[in-house]
Formats: structure tokens, C-alpha cells, sequence
């Protein structure tokens, strides 16, 4: 595609449940970003995928949180026995590469996963 | 302090006047993005730049790397332009430090 995708757009769970949001990439692009933005807040980095290795997870907020790349393409970030605190967008982004300057390391953003945990 | 802190959290204007918001950060950065969110959470990168001035239709984004500060100005604004606009700064590597946000509305 021409963009970043992300499914399903809207998510509504009940608390307790396990909820998996997915990440269609640009195609081609190595690296790979999950992002938490709660109302009002700017964007905060959870997890960092460069192919399918997974090389910086330390925004994962807790151990309920997962994410993978099995392939290199993909991405869904799993979140289990979701709690109130979980609402929030979930933003996945994409660059050709990570890291240094210019046009091949910009990251293009996905329309987001709203979730709400009722 | 947040590490990048951005000014006005929130901003009214009338169509057709000019418009900036402002971003300070206090680290060392390779690059300095700014991004558009419309509602509904999808975002647009606008501008990444590490030094001067970029122009891109009504839309200027400044940079002083000596004083740790970006502008993003909109000429001409119109009731489309209405958004929250985000400054990100980033570092040596990957991660994005960003700014809590401007939110504009531009009135008709």
C-alpha cells in the first residue's frame, strides 16, 4: 500500500479482555515503532523493531504488553487482560531506515487504533 | 520540565491570520520533526529539519540550533488547517522526544 495501515481503527474491550492491534508497514521499510498517545498527551514510545528483531522494548508500560514482527513486515502489538488505563491510540510508524538524518530515516505515522476499555 | 515544551497548548485564530507555535527543547538533537494530528489520531510528518528554514505551500518551519528553538508558522491559515501540531525532537538514534502538542482552531 501506499501507507502505514493499522486495524481495526476502533477498538472497544471490556476490562480483562486481551485485545491484538496490527500494523501493516510501508512496504520495504526496516524499522518499525509502536507509540501510546493517552487524551490530551503527546505520543509515547513503546517498542522498536528493526526487521523482526526486536532491539528496544523499554516503553512497554508492563509485562501485559507484546509486540512482534515475525516476519519482518507486519506488526501486532498484543495486550493482555486489558485494564482502564490501557485507553488509548496506538500509533505504529514506519522508516526506510532508524537512526541518523535525512529523507531515509523520517517515520511515517499509521491512522492509529483508538482502544477503549470499558 | 518536559524536555520539549511547546507554546501555545492552545491556540483560536480568524481565517487568514498568521499563525506560530513555538518549541524549546532542552537536548541535542540530529533533527527536530513537526507533525500534524487531525481527529481520529492519524499523523502527518510536516517538516524535519536540523538547521534554517523549510517552506512547504502556506506552511514555514524555523530552526536556531544555537538557542535550542523551532517555530512553525502558517500564512494564510484557513479553517482546514485546524489540528493539534506536535514538535518531536530526536536524538543520536531513533527515539522521538515529543512535545504535548498546540492545538489550533481556526475560525471562519
Amino acid at each position: 500500500g501506499a501507507g502505514v495501515s493499522q486495524s481495526p481503527r476502533y477498538k472497544v474491550a471490556k476490562r480483562g479482555q486481551d485485545v491484538a492491534l496490527r500494523c501493516d508497514p510501508i512496504s520495504g521499510h526496516v524499522s518499525l515503532f509502536w507509540y501510546q498517545q493517552a487524551l490530551g498527551q503527546g505520543p509515547e514510545f513503546l517498542t522498536y523493531f528493526q526487521n523482526e528483531a526486536q532491539l528496544d522494548k523499554s516503553g512497554l508500560p508492563s509485562d501485559r504488553f507484546f509486540a512482534e514482527r515475525p516476519e519482518g513486515s507486519v506488526s501486532t502489538l498484543k495486550i493482555q487482560r486489558t485494564q482502564q488505563e490501557d485507553s488509548a491510540v496506538y500509533l505504529c510508524a514506519s522508516s526506510l531506515l532508524a537512526g541518523g538524518f535525512g529523507g531515509l530515516y523520517e517515520q511515517y505515522f499509521g491512522p492509529g487504533t483508538r482502544l477503549t476499555v470499558t | 520540565k518536559n524536555e520539549v515544551e511547546q507554546s501555545p497548548q492552545n491556540l483560536t485564530a480568524q481565517e487568514g491570520e498568521f499563525i506560530t507555535i513555538n518549541c524549546s527543547y532542552s537536548v541535542g538533537i540530529s533533527a527536530l520533526h513537526w507533525l500534524q494530528q487531525h481527529p481520529g489520531g492519524g499523523i502527518v510528518s510536516l517538516f524535519m529539519l536540523s538547521s534554517g528554514k523549510k517552506k512547504h505551500g502556506r506552511l514555514i518551519a524555523t530552526i536556531n540550533i544555537q538557542e535550542k528553538h523551532s517555530s512553525l508558522h502558517i500564512t494564510a491559515s484557513h479553517p482546514r488547517d485546524s489540528a493539534v501540531y506536535i514538535c518531536a525532537a530526536r536524538g543520536s538514534n531513533y527515539q522521538l522526544i515529543w512535545g504535548a502538542g498546540t492545538k489550533l482552531i481556526i475560525k471562519p
